[in-house]
């Protein structure tokens, strides 16, 4: 069954302090891998498309990377605008029942303290 | 270029009510897939539509029901309304299948 966990549920980090949000995930071969950022009361942005195993992506302080059975999405020196939830979503490939369909992880909800 | 566009941004509704929510691609995007969105079960496909035609569909009951226009504008329809039903419904586009969402700000329904 395709499925997707992240974690943590949520972080609380002080601006400047780095850290990884994790993105674990069981799929029939995977199309793609997608991160956004969700800020309350908005729909999700989208932040990165990742395709295959080492492959990254970077946008100021945000970079996505993905192995054959995670993804990583390191923020460096966060800032207090950074805090979001971030949810991961993976579009399972053929093989799967739910090909076409974007399968969201809960997400992680980051608090970046002054 | 404008984003996807969903109305009503809020409505209230009563048990046993139907509603109907509306939901405008970005202009050239054919694809317009549907989710909801609950504290507790996070982000659920509900169907997703591509050139008129339903292509996928969640596991959500038949009161669930969508449609697409021929100017890729669709709209979701939820009948028999139950208190389960409260939730951010999400309507998101792009181009063709399989590639990255854009979405809409949301309608947030509560069902009362």
């Amino acid at each position: 069954e395709d499925q997707v966990t992240q974690s943590p549920e949520a972080l609380r980090l002080q601006e400047g302090e780095s850290s990884s949000l994790n993105c674990s995930y069981t799929v029939s071969g995977l199309r793609g891998l997608f991160w956004y950022r969700q800020d309350p009361g908005k729909g999700p942005e989208f932040l990165f498309t990742l395709y295959s195993a080492g492959e990254e992506k970077e946008k100021e302080r945000l970079k996505a990377t993905l192995t054959k059975k995670e993804s990583f999405l390191h923020i460096t020196a966060p800032k207090p605008e950074d805090s979001a939830t971030y949810l991961c979503a993976v579009h399972p490939g053929e093989g799967s029942s739910n090909t076409g369909k974007l399968i969201f992880g809960q997400g992680t909800t980051l608090q970046v303290k002054p | 270029k404008a984003g996807v566009t969903q109305t009503p941004r809020y409505l209230i509704k009563t048990r046993g009510q139907q509603v109907t929510l509306s939901c405008s691609p970005i202009s050239g995007h054919r694809s317009v897939s549907w989710y909801q969105q609950t504290p507790g079960q996070g982000l659920q496909f509900l169907f997703e539509y591509f050139s008129e035609t339903q292509r996928n569909k969640g596991n959500f009951p038949g009161r669930f029901s969508g449609r697409q226009f021929s100017n890729s504008r669709s709209e979701m329809n939820v009948s028999t309304l139950e208190l389960g039903d409260s939730a951010l419904y999400l309507c998101a586009s792009s181009f063709t299948q399989g590639e990255k969402l854009f979405f809409g700000s949301g309608t947030q329904l509560s069902v009362l």
